[in-house]
């Protein structure tokens, strides 16, 4: 079946460092690929999202770009904050008799000052 | 727009008793998912709504847990009687479009602690 694989955290980064969280995915079809953060103490939220093969989703600094061949939807951002600590889910989308949404186990990221 | 209210935020109770978490989700959203999301992992789905008819509960252990959403609105989500592998925050979502790629929006969230 359809699942997400998450690169196991914590990842602890400097400010202004590079980030990178990997996920891939297994599917068939065409399925729509999500990141989503929370942030301590909130529910999720959406940050970014790609609906095809090729697309960048791109938000507050964050991008991923949908790699079909490589099955992967990694998350990066040029230069972290403080304020970008949280934990990151990847999450897989399709339809099927109804549209489902399922997510990867989340990486949480620590960004020291 | 009103985002998706969720209340309790925190519960606390002893194995063996009941509880129960209620969901208003964002005005006109017709799906509505309830997911399960244990410390350290990721939300996983228990039983999703669209408008008021069940779609998808293959997850939910139906000899503990139910379900319902009246009106195709608001929804509640029981357990009875609770274990301790219950604790848990219990997510609720919505989202506008059946079929499309379209996102999910949550609420914060009800924590639950069995004890």
């Amino acid at each position: 079946g359809n699942s997400v694989t998450q690169m196991e955290g914590p990842v602890t980064l400097s400010e202004e460092a590079f980030l990178t969280i990997n996920c891939t995915y297994t599917a068939t079809g065409y399925p729509s690929l999500f990141w989503y953060v929370q942030y301590p103490g909130e529910g999720l939220q959406l940050l970014l999202k790609a609906t095809k093969a090729d697309d960048k989703g791109s938000n507050k600094g964050f991008e991923a770009t949908y790699r079909k061949e490589t099955t992967s939807f990694h998350l990066e951002k040029g230069s972290v904050q403080v304020s970008d600590s949280a934990v990151y889910f990847c999450a897989l989308g399709w339809m099927d008799s109804s549209y489902k949404l399922i997510f990867g186990s989340g990486t949480r990221l620590l960004v020291r000052p | 727009e009103a985002g998706v209210a969720q209340s309790p935020r925190y519960k606390i109770i002893e194995k063996r008793q009941s509880v129960a978490f209620w969901c208003n989700p964002i005005s006109g959203h017709a799906t509505l998912y309830w997911y399960q999301q244990i410390l350290g992992q990721g939300p996983k789905l228990l039983i999703q709504f669209q408008n008021n008819g069940v779609v998808d509960d293959s997850q939910l252990p139906k000899d503990r847990f139910s379900a319902e959403r009246l009106k195709g609105v608001d929804s509640t989500l029981k357990i009875q009687p609770a274990k301790l592998e219950d604790s848990a925050v219990y997510l609720c979502a919505s989202s506008s479009i059946q079929g499309a790629h379209t996102e999910a929006f949550f609420g914060q969230g009800t924590r639950l602690t069995v004890v």
